[in-house]
């Protein structure tokens, strides 16, 4: 059985810099794609990040760039986000979700969720 | 960037009913396109890919169709359980996008 945890998240002052981690179990982890996707409270829906499962190549939302590094490590089967620059705006769960196979940028298995709060 | 949007935004609904909810691409993705259910303080599950197909474990009530643009998710008959919100997905092209999603209700 597919299982992501996500951990790291909390209360950060506005400017502050956070990192994600997403343990994952129950498949060949360096061979699927990850992404974040993001809720804030209350709205809908919103990609983040991904990467291939080799971790060569990357991808950003692009009101993102520049204040995210995903990264992963297959020795660990962990996906991570670091997050920095953050504002109020930013204030969301993160999601962790495996890619569905063949490449495809569909999101066949979610984490439950950890909780970033930006506010002073 | 291609939007994602979907209507209705909410639907009340009784058990038994057939519901269709509509989503539109802002330009043209072929089958590049997701389902998503979502229940209150739990993270989404994925019901439908590539357009028509249904993931592994999702009851046969639901389905999907479409093409290019305008994709569809029928839920045939509606049980207690499928009271959520659906969003879809485009896995076109960077940055993947969602629609702001459809409320389904009890009646």
């Amino acid at each position: 059985e597919v299982q992501l945890l996500e951990s790291g998240g909390g209360l950060v002052q506005p400017g502050g810099s956070l990192r994600l981690s997403c343990a994952a179990s129950g498949f060949t982890f360096g061979s699927y794609g990850m992404s974040w996707v993001r809720q804030a409270p209350g709205k809908g829906l919103e990609w983040v990040s991904a990467i291939s499962g080799s971790g060569a190549s990357t991808y950003y939302a692009d009101s993102l760039k520049g204040r995210l590094t995903i990264s992963r490590d297959n020795s660990r089967n962990t996906l991570y986000l670091q997050m920095t620059s953050l504002r109020a705006e930013d204030t969301a769960a993160y999601y962790c979700a495996k890619h569905f196979s063949g490449g495809t940028y569909f999101f066949d298995s979610w984490g439950q969720g950890t909780l970033v709060t930006v506010s002073s | 960037d291609i939007q994602m949007t979907q209507s209705p935004s909410s639907v009340s609904a009784s058990v038994g009913d057939r519901v269709t909810i509509t989503c539109r691409a802002s330009q043209g993705i072929r089958t590049y396109s997701a389902w998503y259910q979502q229940k209150p303080g739990k993270a989404p599950k994925l019901l439908i890919y590539a357009a028509s197909s249904l993931q592994s474990g999702v009851p046969s009530r639901f389905s999907g169709s479409g093409s290019g643009t305008d994709f569809t998710l029928t839920i045939s008959s509606l049980q207690p359980e499928d009271f959520a919100t659906y969003y879809c997905q485009q896995a076109k092209s960077f940055p993947f996008t969602f629609g702001p999603g459809t409320k389904v209700e009890i009646k």
